[in-house]
């Protein structure tokens, strides 16, 4: 069946880009039918969505974050990639890479185990 | 942003017992509605879509229900492994939101 994991740094400083892949096995990437997102949990709290690309590349981001976000995948590699600019403490969360239908777009269905990044100097 | 709201934030119960938790929605999403359970240190896991649709593999005990802005899950008859945090999340309207969680904790 299909899995999702992400991979990248758990420390990054300050001011820097936080960057984060998520691999999928078990199903492609670009074969049709669903969107990809990365979702986050700061530590003890709730889920706040990041944004999504589409299996054609076509991507929707939170305007809360739209400023430093950017998605790419890379279909030789069945791998969509999260880029996080100018963090802060406050982006420190566990980052969660998951799957949602292309019939219900927010509704994921399949999640990566989550990894945690720390944003510390 | 739509606010989802869950009530109770908390909740004790026991094996066996029928729980039912809300959530709330600031503005009408129809039915684009999901549930999720949380264990710690897991991800969470889809159990409910479209409101009231069960996820494959989910038992039976689970059920969704509502539209509009209100909206309930109902675990019938709680097993040990149910005791989790539950989060409600829309998905009518950019950007999707979460509600703050309700945490099931055993009585």
């Amino acid at each position: 069946q299909v899995q999702l994991q992400e991979s990248g740094p758990g420390l990054v400083k300050p001011s820097q880009t936080l960057s984060l892949t998520c691999t999928v096995s078990g199903g492609s990437i670009s074969s049709g039918g669903y969107y990809w997102s990365w979702i986050r949990q700061h530590p003890g709290k709730g889920l706040g969505w990041i944004g999504y690309i589409s299996y054609s590349g076509n991507t929707y981001y939170n305007p809360s974050l739209k400023s430093r976000v950017t998605m790419s995948m890379d279909t030789s590699k069945n791998q969509f990639s999260l880029k996080l600019s100018s963090v802060t403490a406050a982006d420190t969360a566990v980052y969660y890479c998951a799957r949602a239908a292309f019939s219900s777009p927010g509704a994921f269905d399949i999640w990566g185990q989550g990894t945690m990044v720390t944003v510390s100097s | 942003d739509i606010q989802m709201t869950q009530s109770p934030s908390s909740l004790s119960a026991s094996v066996g017992d029928r729980v039912t938790i809300t959530c709330r929605a600031s503005q009408g999403i129809s039915s684009w509605l999901a549930w999720y359970q949380q264990k710690p240190e897991k991800a969470p896991k889809s159990l409910i879509y479209a409101a009231s649709s069960l996820q494959s593999g989910v038992p039976s005990r689970f059920s969704g229900s509502g539209s509009g802005t209100d909206f309930t899950l109902t675990i019938s008859s709680l097993q040990p492994e149910d005791f989790a945090t539950y989060y409600c999340q829309q998905y009518d309207t950019f950007p999707f939101t979460f509600g703050q969680g309700t945490k099931l904790e055993i009585k």
